[in-house]
């Protein structure tokens, strides 16, 4: 069975550009959370999205956004990319119930220049 | 945001050595959870925990619910080269809709 899958592995933006980042969640799975990465830091809740829904963002700006297909893949979108946008971008997915955890995907690095 | 309190920040081991990590909060969970994240690589998860005071072994990491509810431990025995990472803990609070609370991490080195 296939994991998540996420492209591309690597992105490169200059300030200003905007930035479309892919998953694919494990087959069965219907919901898709993005998370952001600094370098060397923790985890940063992104997005939530459920049965082509938004379900929860985290504090981000509206610059940021996505949508999930009926397919339940996803799209992370980031607007007018600043340099602080600089990241790993993790995608994972879950089936439903609470003994479903989260599986993630190796991620979109992103640089902005 | 809220975020769990995972302690040590960072580890110096030697291989053979055991080593333990935990996460505390002050709010209760229902759910802990924990990762492994390898440079370049998403997080994979460990073990999963659902039961205060549940004990819970994969291979030789052992991780535990704490009976308050309030954290939970990992433990790595007799450590090797592969070993070397970042571990999460994450946590699930009642009715939060499956919002993780996750820590900050603790990075594995080994010693020269």
């Amino acid at each position: 069975e296939a994991g998540v899958t996420q492209s591309p592995t690597h992105l490169i933006k200059t300030r200003g550009q905007q930035a479309t980042l892919r998953c694919s969640p494990i087959s069965g799975h219907t919901s898709v959370y993005w998370y952001q990465q600094a370098l060397g830091l923790g985890l940063q809740f992104l997005l939530w999205y459920d049965e082509g829904e938004e379900r929860n963002r985290g504090n981000f700006p509206p610059r940021f956004s996505g949508r999930q297909f009926p397919n339940y893949s996803s799209e992370l979108n980031v607007n007018a990319l600043e340099l602080e946008d600089s990241a790993l971008y993790l995608c994972a997915s879950r089936l439903g119930g609470r003994h479903s955890p989260l599986h993630f995907g190796n991620g979109t690095r992103l640089t902005v220049t | 945001g809220q975020q769990l309190n995972q302690s040590p920040q960072s580890m110096f081991i030697q291989e053979g050595e055991d080593v333990s990590m935990n996460c505390t909060s002050s709010s209760i969970f229902n759910t802990w959870l924990w990762y492994k994240q390898d440079p370049g690589e998403g997080p994979v998860l460990l073990i999963a925990l659902y039961k205060a005071g549940e004990l819970t072994s994969n291979g030789r990491l052992t991780a535990q619910f704490g009976i308050t509810r309030k954290d939970s431990f990992l433990n790595i025995s007799a450590s090797i080269p592969s070993d070397v990472g970042i571990y999460f803990c994450a946590g699930l609070m009642m009715d939060s809709n499956y919002q993780l609370i996750w820590g900050a991490g603790t990075k594995l080195i080994i010693k020269p």
